[in-house]
């Protein structure tokens, strides 16, 4: 199965910009990324998601690499509400669409 | 918020005994999911569902099983339950496959 490879954690300071990698170098051409985030005691919550091109909401934008082997969430101006862990994820086209979270990245967010 | 409920919200079993988990979805959502959640796993997939009557295995479907007998509703059944299933269970639905994904706030459950 796809798996996707992200770093253990990351800090940034209040209203900078961050970028949070995943690699996903065995990534299939039918499946989506996506990304979540989970605050402690919630379920996890959507981000965004994109198939080949680079996708802005107004949560965060998206950019894939050409290859599709990695991708990059930026969250703009990141603000001490969008400390959580942030999860990378795969949606594997095999029928079910199942999704495989990887482990994530723990986002501190510093004042 | 998307219209999912997990019930119970919290529950201790005895080892040995059957239990069910709900998640209940207003949104007419063709796919739904079961995930556990553990520390130092994150998410892992137990069971989904693609349609009513229509389900499949995840990465940890060792121990559990699932229905979904009309669309609203997917149930999970731990047939007898271990220590080693003490967990925070996560229902998700979406709409379609590639689409993002809603979660219920989880249910805590803790097998003694």
């Amino acid at each position: 199965d796809a798996k996707t490879t992200q770093p253990n954690s990351m800090e940034s300071n209040e209203e900078e910009p961050v970028h949070l990698p995943c690699n996903h170098s065995t990534i299939s051409g039918t499946d989506y990324i996506h990304w979540y985030r989970q605050l402690p005691s919630q379920g996890p919550e959507y981000v965004i998601h994109g198939l080949t091109s680079n996708v802005n909401n107004r949560m965060a934008s998206l950019a894939i690499a050409e290859d599709r082997k990695s991708s990059t969430l930026i969250l703009h101006r990141a603000t001490l509400r969008d400390a959580a862990v942030y999860y990378c994820i795969l949606r594997v086209n095999t029928g079910g669409f199942k999704t495989i979270f990887g482990a994530g990245t723990r986002l501190f967010v510093k004042a | 918020d998307a219209g999912i409920t997990q019930s119970p919200r919290h529950k201790v079993t005895e080892t040995g005994t059957p239990v069910t988990l709900r998640c209940h979805q207003t949104e007419n959502h063709r796919y739904m999911y079961w995930y556990r959640q553990d520390p130092g796993h994150g998410l892992r997939l137990i069971h989904y569902s693609y349609g009513v009557k229509d389900t499949d295995k995840g990465e940890v479907s060792d121990g559990y099983s699932v229905s979904r007998s009309k669309t609203e509703d997917f149930l999970l059944t731990l047939e007898s339950a271990t220590s080693s299933q003490t967990s925070v269970y996560f229902c998700a639905i979406s709409d379609r496959g590639e689409a993002e994904a809603f979660f219920g706030q989880g249910t805590r459950l803790t097998v003694v």
